[in-house]
C-alpha cells in the first residue's frame, strides 16, 4: 500500500524556474525522505528530514515537514535540464525494521 | 554510484517459471531490503534481511522469498511467475546501526519481464 502521495503527478517548467512538489502521508513517521529516479533506473537519495525537524536544506534543495498536517514539500531552486526525473517521497514509520513506504511520485520535466 | 550492484540488469521469463535476482550491498552495510516497482508506480517493500534473517515483510505472497549471505549480499527468489510480477526490482542496503537515520542506498535495479 502507498503511504505518501505526491502532488502534482507531473510538473513541467522552464530551466531556471523553481519546482515545488508536495507529499502527504497517513500515519506517524520517524522520518521522511526524498528520492530521485531517472528513467526507471535506481533511486538516488536526496535528503532525509526527521519527524522533529521542520526544514532542511541541501544545495538547491529545500524540504519542509509539517507533522500536524502530515505533509512535506520539496523545493528545487534554479532548476536545470538535468533535474528532469521522477521524485518520490518515502516515509519510515518505525518498528524493528527500516522499511520505506513510497508514494507514486512526481514526474518533473525541466525544459531548456 | 551507490556501491550497490544488482544482477542481471534485464531478464525475460515466461509465466510459471522461477527467477533469482542478486544484490551486493554497499561495504559496511548489514541490512538489505527489496522493493518491487511496477511501471508508473512507486516502489513497494517486499522484505528486508538483517544478519541473514528476514526482518519484516510487505504484502507479498510466500512465492517471493529471499536469502542473505554472511557477506550481506542477498538473493530474491520468485516462484511460479505471474504476468503481474513484471516490474523493476530494486535492492537497497543500509546500516542498522544508524539509528533514526535510515538512509537507504539503492542499486540500479533488475527489469523483469514475464511473458
Amino acid at each position: 500500500s502507498q503511504q505518501g502521495e505526491e502532488d502534482p503527478q507531473a510538473l513541467s517548467i522552464q530551466e531556471g524556474e523553481n519546482a515545488t512538489m508536495n507529499c502527504s502521508y497517513k500515519t506517524s513517521i520517524n522520518n521522511l525522505q526524498w528520492y530521485r529516479q531517472n528513467s526507471g533506473r535506481g533511486l538516488v537519495h536526496l535528503i532525509l528530514i526527521r519527524s522533529n525537524e521542520r526544514e532542511k536544506h541541501s544545495g538547491r534543495l529545500r524540504v519542509t515537514l509539517d507533522t500536524s498536517k502530515k505533509s512535506s514539500s520539496l523545493l528545487i531552486t534554479a532548476s536545470r535540464a538535468a533535474d528532469t526525473a521522477s521524485y518520490f517521497c518515502a516515509t519510515e514509520s518505525g518498528g524493528s525494521n527500516y522499511k520505506l513506504t513510497f508514494g507514486k511520485g512526481t514526474l518533473l520535466t525541466v525544459n531548456p | 554510484e551507490t556501491g550497490v550492484t544488482q544482477s542481471p540488469t534485464h531478464l525475460i521469463k515466461t509465466r510459471g517459471q522461477q527467477v533469482t535476482l542478486r544484490c551486493s550491498s554497499q561495504s559496511g552495510h548489514n541490512t538489505v531490503s527489496w522493493y518491487q516497482q511496477a511501471l508508473g508506480q512507486g516502489p513497494q517493500f517486499i522484505f528486508q534481511y538483517y544478519r541473514e534473517e528476514e526482518n519484516g515483510r510487505g504484502n507479498f505472497p510466500p512465492r517471493f522469498s529471499g536469502l542473505q549471505f554472511p557477506n550481506y549480499s542477498s538473493e530474491l527468489n520468485v516462484n511460479a511467475l505471474e504476468l503481474d510480477d513484471s516490474a523493476l526490482y530494486l535492492c537497497a542496503s543500509s546500516s542498522a546501526w544508524t539509528s533514526g537515520r535510515n538512509e537507504q542506498f539503492f542499486g540500479p535495479g533488475t527489469r523483469l519481464t514475464v511473458l
